[in-house]
């Protein structure tokens, strides 16, 4: 099936630890995002990017890291400089060239202790 | 800054009433439009869209939604809720100049049977 796939569903971290969430998908697309929801506060665009081996910083990109080195795989790690890095992370891609709807993973929750 | 907002963060509504949720974007150029639902416990699922053409689009389960330019306005609506309709509501935005897609705080809808 064609989709998107974020690993683990629940992650479990000690304060202090750098982690890092998984995101793949096989649509070909070339777009992919990472977000932050939490309660209240919507979607926060953490990072983004259009293309292989170029990504863009979003709104909240502080305490956070990506790579882009393949098409398929969009993986976002969340450093110990992140302030308060316990919340639900959602990946995202869409077809860039066309500025498309983004399809949407299952998300990871994060919880730091 | 590039921005989404939405002016309702909880709206409940008996069955059979009339919605209508507000999304208003900041200017940045061209843009695409976007609502998405997320249903308890599901993914995010594009409700509907609005690339050009006709201000007025239709999407899934007799929502729709109107484009007005001159007021940066992307407003949600929906002749008559049903209880299935308990979801929360986003609105979002791709600046194409950037593809950066941006989402609003979202609108949590409860609909009394």
């Amino acid at each position: 099936d064609g989709g998107i796939t974020q690993s683990p569903k629940y992650l479990f971290r000690k304060e202090g630890q750098n982690v890092t969430l998984s995101c793949e998908q096989n649509l070909n697309h070339d777009a992919m995002y990472w977000y932050r929801q939490d309660p209240g506060q919507g979607l926060r665009l953490i990072y983004y990017s259009q293309i292989v081996n170029d990504f863009q910083k979003g709104d909240i990109a502080e305490g956070y890291s990506v790579s882009r080195e393949k098409k398929e795989s969009f993986p976002l790690t969340v450093t110990s400089a992140q302030k308060n890095p316990t919340a639900f992370y959602l990946c995202a891609s869409s077809i860039a060239t066309e500025n498309t709807e983004a399809f949407f993973g299952q998300g990871t929750r994060l919880t730091v202790v | 800054a590039q921005s989404v907002s939405q002016h309702n963060h909880h709206v409940i509504l008996s069955e059979a009433a009339s919605l209508e949720l507000g999304c208003n974007y900041s200017y940045g150029g061209t843009v695409n439009l976007f609502w998405y639902v997320q249903y308890p416990g599901q993914h995010l699922q594009l409700l509907l869209k609005y690339f050009s053409g006709d201000p007025l689009v239709k999407g899934i389960k007799g929502f729709e939604a109107e484009f007005i330019k001159s007021k940066f306005s992307f407003n949600l609506r929906k002749p008559s809720v049903q209880w299935s309709d308990t979801a929360e509501y986003f609105c979002a935005v791709i600046y194409n100049q950037g593809g950066k897609l941006i989402f609003g705080q979202g609108t949590e809808l409860s609909v009394k049977p």
